[in-house]
Parts: C-alpha cells; sequence; structure tokens
C-alpha cells in the first residue's frame, strides 16, 4: 500500500515554455501533498504544501507565481514550472501524507531539463 | 529551527561487515523521525517511524533506534543491494526537516 506515482519520469523543454507533473496517490486519499526539489547530491527540499481544495502553501524562497501548484482532488496534485529557465532544471519530487499520520510517502520523481 | 545532521557523510562497507549511520536532531519536541532509503534518480522510499526514545523498529538487515537526541540506523551482513543513500527526516510543525543523508556504498 501507500503508493504515489508521477508523471513524467523525465521531460526535457524549451526555455520559456511550461512544463506540468502530476502526482497521484494510487491506493490511498491524500489531503495533504507535498512538492520537492533535489540537486544532484543535495537533500530535498520542500518547495510548497498542497492541501485538496485549497492554496498552496510555499516555503519562503519560492516564486508561487512560477511553480503553479493544484491539487485539485484527493489524489492529484500538479505542479506547473511556467516559463522555464536552464536553472528551473532540477529533480522534481511529490509526496503523499498518509491521512491521521505524520508518514510521507514519494513519488519516483521527475527529471526536468530546461534547454 | 529543527536541525538534522547525519554522520558519516559516506560509508564504505565491505559485504557482511556490520554498521551504523548516525541521526542527531536538535527539535522541541519530537512528533516523529523517519527514515527514509533512497537510490539515484528515484524517489526515497520509506523505511521506519520511531516515536519515543529506546524505540526500535526493524526491517530485514536493517534496525533503527532513537534516544532523546539522536538515532541510529543499523546495517547488519550488508549486501551491495544495501548501497544507497539513507535519509533521516524528523517531523516539524507541518512539515519533514530532512538531514543531508548517508551515502552507503557495500562492495561485494
Amino acid at each position: 500500500g501507500a503508493v504515489v506515482s508521477q508523471h513524467p519520469s523525465r521531460v526535457i523543454c524549451k526555455s520559456g515554455t511550461s512544463v506540468k507533473i502530476e502526482c497521484r496517490s494510487l491506493d490511498f486519499q491524500a489531503t495533504t501533498m507535498f512538492w520537492y526539489r533535489q540537486f544532484p547530491k543535495q537533500s530535498l527540499m520542500l518547495m510548497a504544501t498542497s492541501n485538496e481544495g485549497s492554496k498552496a502553501t510555499y516555503e519562503q524562497g519560492v516564486e508561487k507565481d512560477k511553480f503553479l501548484i493544484n491539487h485539485a482532488s484527493l489524489t492529484l496534485s500538479t505542479l506547473t514550472v511556467t516559463s522555464a529557465h536552464p536553472e528551473d532544471s532540477s529533480f522534481y519530487i511529490c509526496s503523499a501524507r498518509v491521512p491521521l499520520a505524520r508518514e510521507q510517502y514519494f513519488g519516483p520523481g521527475t527529471r526536468l531539463t530546461v534547454t | 529551527e529543527d536541525q538534522v545532521t547525519q554522520s558519516p557523510e559516506a560509508l564504505r562497507l565491505q559485504e557482511g561487515e556490520s554498521s551504523s549511520l548516525n541521526c542527531s536532531y536538535t527539535v522541541s519536541g519530537l512528533r516523529g523521525l523517519f527514515w527514509y532509503r533512497q537510490d539515484p534518480g528515484k524517489g526515497p522510499e520509506f523505511l521506519f517511524t520511531l516515536y519515543s526514545a529506546g524505540e526500535e523498529k526493524e526491517k530485514e538487515r536493517l534496525k533503527a533506534t532513537l534516544t532523546k537526541k539522536e538515532s541510529f540506523l543499523h546495517i547488519t551482513a550488508p549486501k551491495p543491494e544495501d548501497s544507497a543513500t539513507y535519509l533521516c527526516a524528523v517531523w516539524d510543525d507541518y512539515k519533514l526537516s530532512f538531514g543531508a543523508g548517508t551515502t552507503v556504498t557495500v562492495r561485494a
């Protein structure tokens, strides 16, 4: 149980375009999902917390107009990187929190490359 | 702000050579300490949650323990497939705060 999927696993896009990444909890309903960014050989950096039916809460320093998060249902959250630039190239990982618990289960990640 | 420090940064082991990873934390009122395993290019895989000092959990060759200021992840008789980065995290008010991780390499 507690499986989280992400799509796509890899994406290459041109500078200035937008990219959408989906995160789904497959076997449980997640009222809270999280989006992380990870640079090579570094730990996970929380970008934002996404609650179903409400606006996402962004960490300090994360541009909310650039990284749009939508948590439209109890099993789906999306991250849209708008007007992507090469510096947005990174590994993006989502996680979902099990209801009534603190455990988070992570998706397999999405490798974004902006050329 | 909560701090999580993991040591060592990297650990190279021979197959069968048991060892321990350390995670020390400073938090006002621990509400959960979590261990994850991360393989290169993949998302973290949940291993354990510990809530109170003295608690221990085991899974195959891994055993996690918790004291009031640190947690240990013991790897007993590791195999090459145990090679990964092991991440420790503590539950903050609303989020997980991660340590930098320990990268374990097990040689056959």
